[in-house]
């Protein structure tokens, strides 16, 4: 099987940074995303990493090491429209499913 | 350009009553799945299309189960109905399962409550 661990969730002020951690447990994958959600939203692409490194996207930025099984959303000059739960996933080629962590539900606060 | 329609927004049914929920894809789009969202919980696949064949499905009872049409749209039904049913039914698209970069495209979900 496989399974991605996040925290379930984190707290920050306006302005600050937030990493989200996820690990995985599992290999053979084509990449790592990440997923926002709104209460009440659909969830919406935010990036993917399908090589080791950083990928940037604006205030947005995400990270993966295939070798430490570990990857991470990095959240800067955080605005109150983040709040929301963030969700990382992998895909595996047997089966093209899609298959999200937990999600981290962040809180930014003024 | 739509995004993904799904219908109803909400669904109220009671226990062992059978329930169709319904997703549009994007057009162009040719794979559909479905996740299960449990309050405050995270996405649980539970089936995926691709060209009106059923590819893959989740580790869910028989009683979940599905079609695509032609058009590419898609129908879940869960048959026999239990409280634990309760939860974000949510359909994603995207175009096709060669497209490695798995940028689905998800609908707002319908909501069935289980009473």
């Amino acid at each position: 099987g496989q399974s991605l661990e996040q925290p379930s969730e984190v707290t920050a002020v306006e302005g600050a940074i937030v990493q989200i951690n996820c690990t995985y447990q599992t290999s053979g994958f084509y990449g790592l995303s990440w997923y926002q959600q709104h209460d009440g939203g659909a969830p919406t692409f935010l990036s993917y990493n399908g090589l080791d490194g950083l990928e940037e996207t604006g205030r947005f930025s995400s990270f993966l090491s295939r070798s430490d099984s570990y990857g991470y959303l990095l959240l800067q000059e955080l605005q109150m429209k983040d709040s929301a739960s963030y969700f990382c996933a992998v895909i595996k080629a047997a089966g093209n499913k899609l298959t999200f962590g937990g999600g981290t539900r962040v809180l930014v606060k003024p | 350009e739509a995004g993904v329609t799904q219908s109803p927004t909400h669904l109220i049914k009671t226990r062992g009553q059978q329930a169709t929920l319904r997703c549009s894809p994007i057009s162009g789009h040719t794979s559909v799945y479905w996740y299960q969202q449990a309050l405050g919980l995270g996405l649980q696949f539970l089936l995926w299309y691709d060209e009106g064949e059923e590819r893959n499905r989740g580790n869910f009872p028989p009683r979940f189960s599905g079609r695509q049409f032609p058009n590419y749209s898609s129908e879940l039904n869960v048959n026999a109905l239990e409280l634990e049913d309760s939860a974000l039914y949510l359909c994603a698209s995207k175009r096709g399962q060669g497209v490695r970069n798995e940028k689905l495209f998800f609908g707002s979900g319908t909501q069935l409550s289980v009473l």
